[in-house]
C-alpha cells in the first residue's frame, strides 16, 4: 500500500516555508524523498535511515520517525526552483521493494 | 553517458496491438523497477527485479510483462493494449542497499487511441 502524503497540493510566496509529511501503514526501515517537475523524472534529494534521525542540504531538511512510521520534508525560505511534485519513497531493509506516496505538489509564486 | 536510458520516449498505439519498452542501466545496480504514473500523478510500482529475479509484481494484468535478460536491463512488453494504459512509465535502478538512491529513466509517455 502506498504511504500517504499530506497536503495533496500548497501553494506559497517566495520565502515561505513549507512542511510535507508522509505516513506509512508498514514499519520503515528508510525513507527516500524526491522531487519532479513537470515532464521530467523525479530526482533525489535524500536519503534517511534511522528512527529520528534528520538531513538536511542547503535549506531542504527532513526528519525520521520510526516509531511513528512518518516522516516529514522542511523547505525553507522557498525559491521558485522549489516549485514541483514531491514523493517519498519508503523501503523494507533493502531497495527491493521502494515504494512510492500519494506526491505532493508544491507551487511557488513570486 | 545517460545512466538509465528507456526507449521509446513517447509511444502511440491503437487499442489492442503490443508494444514494447526497453530500459537500459549502466550503473551496475542490481535492482531495477517498472513504475506507472497516472494522470492523478500517482507513482505506482509495478515490478521490481533484483538481479534478474522477480521481486515484486504488483497486482499488474497479465498483459505486461517484463523481461530481463541480464541485470543491466528490464524491458516492459504489454498485450492487447487498452485506454486505461495510457499514461507515463518509468524506469529506475538502485543499489540493493536500503542506503542509496534510486535513479529514473525519462519516462516514455504511452498513449492508447
Amino acid at each position: 500500500q502506498q504511504p500517504v502524503q499530506s497536503p495533496q497540493a500548497v501553494i506559497l510566496r517566495e520565502g515561505e516555508d513549507a512542511v510535507i509529511n508522509c505516513s506509512s501503514s508498514k514499519a520503515l526501515y528508510s525513507v527516500h524523498w524526491y522531487r519532479q517537475k513537470h515532464g521530467e523524472a523525479p530526482v533525489f534529494l535524500m536519503i534517511l535511515l534511522k528512527g529520528g534521525e534528520q538531513k538536511g542540504h542547503d535549506k531542504i531538511s527532513a526528519s525520521f520517525n520510526e516509531k511513528k512510521q512518518q516522516s516529514s520534508l522542511y523547505l525553507t525560505a522557498s525559491q521558485l526552483s522549489y516549485s514541483g511534485t514531491y514523493f517519498c519513497g519508503t523501503g523494507t531493509f533493502g531497495n527491493e521493494k521502494l515504494t512510492f506516496g500519494t506526491g505532493t505538489r508544491l507551487t511557488i509564486i513570486p | 553517458d545517460t545512466a538509465v536510458s528507456q526507449t521509446p520516449k513517447y509511444l502511440v498505439t491503437q487499442m489492442g496491438n503490443d508494444k514494447s519498452i526497453k530500459c537500459e542501466q549502466n550503473l551496475g545496480h542490481d535492482t531495477m523497477y517498472w513504475y506507472k504514473q497516472d494522470s492523478k500523478k500517482f507513482l505506482k510500482i509495478m515490478f521490481s527485479y533484483n538481479n534478474k529475479e522477480l521481486i515484486i509484481n504488483e497486482t499488474v494484468p497479465n498483459r505486461f510483462s517484463p523481461k530481463s535478460p541480464d541485470k543491466a536491463h528490464l524491458n516492459l512488453h504489454i498485450n492487447s493494449l487498452e485506454l486505461g494504459d495510457s499514461a507515463v512509465y518509468f524506469c529506475a535502478s538502485a543499489k540493493r542497499e536500503a542506503n542509496t538512491e534510486a535513479f529514473f529513466g525519462q519516462g516514455t509517455r504511452l498513449t492508447v487511441v
